[in-house]
């Protein structure tokens, strides 16, 4: 099947706009992660879903940033407010659930570019 | 503080040469490293994925290794070609409720023809 997918690709908005960011994962994949790269701070975690137990929201770098998950699969990606220093590459990651045969490998999407000017 | 880093930074290798990339970990209670490349513009594409328990992985001409101990993995490259160019990132996962990878900083890799 089709891998990790991202929507959009590019967005340019201006400071101080609400923009969302899409991710579909891969299917029958439970777990969906939110990383962030940026040229100053390398890839860094944001936010992790896992089924239907509260998602680790310990990466989030300001309550401006907020995200959901609806029906187990698709994710969004919430910056209101935006600032310049939110422009970065906004990766999305699945993996399956994690057991004894299972090695909880993640892929990841193409990624949304976010320019905010 | 978990911290994650590679060296080199960047590497420059003629066609056909045999190379190792370097991946060092400050904690080495990891549950596993998984190693990705990153070609420009583009997402980040799985490599290998080795378990806490495992010594290394293997994929065509790329081997992994892994050395908890020394807190340290390698990717060995066999026979590098063009198309290898990329950045090439490690990632370590730990134990514990959260699942996040921690990244390094990459190795930006050019293989000259």
């Amino acid at each position: 099947g089709a891998g990790v997918s991202q929507s959009p690709s590019n967005k340019v908005t201006e400071k101080g706009k609400d923009v969302e960011l899409r991710c579909d994962p891969i299917s029958g994949h439970t777990a969906l992660y939110w990383y962030r790269q940026s040229l100053g701070q390398g890839l860094e975690f944001l936010i992790y879903f896992q089924g239907n137990s509260a998602p680790d929201k310990s990466g989030l770098p300001s309550d401006r940033f907020s995200a959901e998950r609806t029906g187990g699969s698709v994710s969004t990606l919430t910056i209101q407010r935006t600032q310049q220093e939110d422009s970065a590459v906004y990766l999305c990651a699945s993996s399956r659930r994690e057991g004894a045969t299972v090695r909880g490998e993640q892929f990841f999407g193409p990624g949304t570019r976010l320019t905010v000017l | 503080k978990q911290e994650v880093t590679q060296i080199p930074a960047a590497l420059s290798v003629p066609e056909g040469e045999n190379l190792v990339l370097n991946c060092s970990f400050t904690d080495s209670a990891i549950y596993n490293l998984q190693w990705f490349r990153q070609d420009p513009g583009k997402g980040l594409t799985s490599l290998l994925l080795i378990q806490s328990s495992q010594r290394e992985q293997t994929s065509g001409r790329l081997n992994a290794s892994l050395d908890k101990s020394s807190g340290r993995s390698t990717l060995y490259i066999a026979a590098s070609q063009p198309g290898d160019s990329a950045t090439y990132l490690c990632a370590v996962k730990y134990g514990g409720a959260t699942n996040k990878l921690i990244f390094g900083t990459g190795t930006l890799l050019a293989v000259q023809p």
